[in-house]
Parts: C-alpha cells; structure tokens; sequence
C-alpha cells in the first residue's frame, strides 16, 4: 500500500539546520508532488511547501512565503526519498513536521507520514 | 494569502448525534476545499476532496457541501471513533491554507 515513512526525532539548537526525510512506497515516486505541513503543539496545520520529484523537472519546487530563503526540499529518486530542511532555527520551529503526497497539483493530501518531532532547544 | 475560518472552534455531541461544522473563506474558494480529520498523535486524513467527494474508504456518514465561500462537513450520526479534530483546507491558491480546527469530543 501507499506509504510514507519519515525520519526520526531530532533536537537542535537554536540557529542550527535540520533535515527530515520522507521515504515513499506503495507507488511510482515520480508521479505525485511531496508537500511539507508542520504542526505545533497544540496548534493548527501550517503549509510550508511542496516539490515535483519527477526528474523532467529537476525537482520544481514551490514555498510559502513565510519559509522563502529557510527551508530547501529536495529529493533522491533513486530511494524514492524527499528531504526538507530547515535552517537558521528558532524556538517557535518546534513542531511536528509532516510530508504529505499531493494530489494532481498539491490540491489535496491523500498520504501523510507519520510526522517527525523537531525540538529547537538551548 | 486565503484565510479559512471555522465554526465552532470545539463541540461535544452524543452518539448517534449530527454534528455540523461550517468553513468560511476570505474570498471565493469556488469548489477548491478538502476537509481532513486527525486524532490525536496521529497524522490528518483526508476524509473529503473537491468540496463533497467523499475519499475512498470514508465511511458514508461523513459528508460535505458548499461552494463559493461557505463550506459545511456533516457527521450524520457521530460514533466514538470520530473522536478527532477536524480541519478545512483550501487550493484555489498558494499557500495552501487550513482553518483552525474543530475538535469533537464525546458527551
């Protein structure tokens, strides 16, 4: 069946990087965008972005503003692997981070991994 | 970016209940809204797409209308199980954005 399996926890300190991996099965990796959603204790959903793995396009991606120039998200085809990372880390980046597969164009979510716990900590 | 706004924030209901829980957009969404439920410590799940589809494997008694701005999800006869928080999310535009939340729980 379709999954999605990602990465463990991780805690860092604040200004560091961190990168989550999202490692698809149960389909083609190719055919479906990887959109990143985080989700703080307590908290709503936040939408940070998403990227076309499909190697015609070298990996398009698309960011909400709020994340432009912090977060990256790229992929290894050959593990059918998506990676988010996050960088420069504040306090309020502690959240739960998940991948999602989007639908045609990310218009909706049908698979959700299982969500990676990220702890910005002094 | 789209605001989405739900109603109410959290409600309790009875087995066999109907619950409703309403979605408002900041502007016209037309079709463009999914709606998704997450229990606790778990990951959301996609429950309904393209406003009223109902996802593969979603029991029938979930449902959902609207178009335009204003979106309603329907539980026609809650069960323990759906204890959860419910979420609206829109893709007329980017970002993609959610409502707040409505958490359900049991009477």
């Amino acid at each position: 069946q379709v999954q999605l399996a990602q990465s463990g926890a991780e805690v860092k300190k604040p200004g560091a990087s961190v990168k989550v991996s999202c490692k698809a099965s149960g389909y083609t990796f190719t055919s479906y965008d990887i959109n990143w959603v985080r989700q703080a204790a307590g908290q709503g959903l936040e939408w940070m972005g998403w990227m076309n793995p499909n190697s015609d396009t070298a990996g398009y991606t698309g960011y909400a503003q709020k994340f432009q120039g912090r977060v990256t998200m790229t992929r290894n085809t050959s593990i059918s692997t998506a990676y988010m990372e996050l960088s420069s880390l504040r306090y309020e980046d502690t959240a739960v981070y998940y991948c999602a597969r989007g639908h045609y164009s990310s218009y909706w979510f049908d698979t959700w991994g299982q969500g990676t716990l990220v702890t910005v900590s002094s | 970016d789209i605001q989405m706004t739900q109603s109410p924030s959290s409600l309790s209901a009875s087995v066999g209940d109907r619950v409703t829980i309403t979605c408002q957009a900041s502007q016209d969404i037309t079709k463009f809204l999914n709606w998704y439920q997450q229990k606790p410590g778990k990951a959301p799940n996609l429950l309904i797409y393209d406003a009223s589809n109902l996802e593969t494997g979603v029991p029938s008694r979930f449902s959902a209308s609207g178009s335009g701005t204003d979106f309603t999800f329907t539980i026609s006869r809650v069960q323990p199980e759906d204890i959860a928080t419910y979420y609206c999310q829109q893709y007329d535009g980017l970002p993609r954005t959610f409502g707040q939340g409505t958490k359900l729980e049991i009477k």
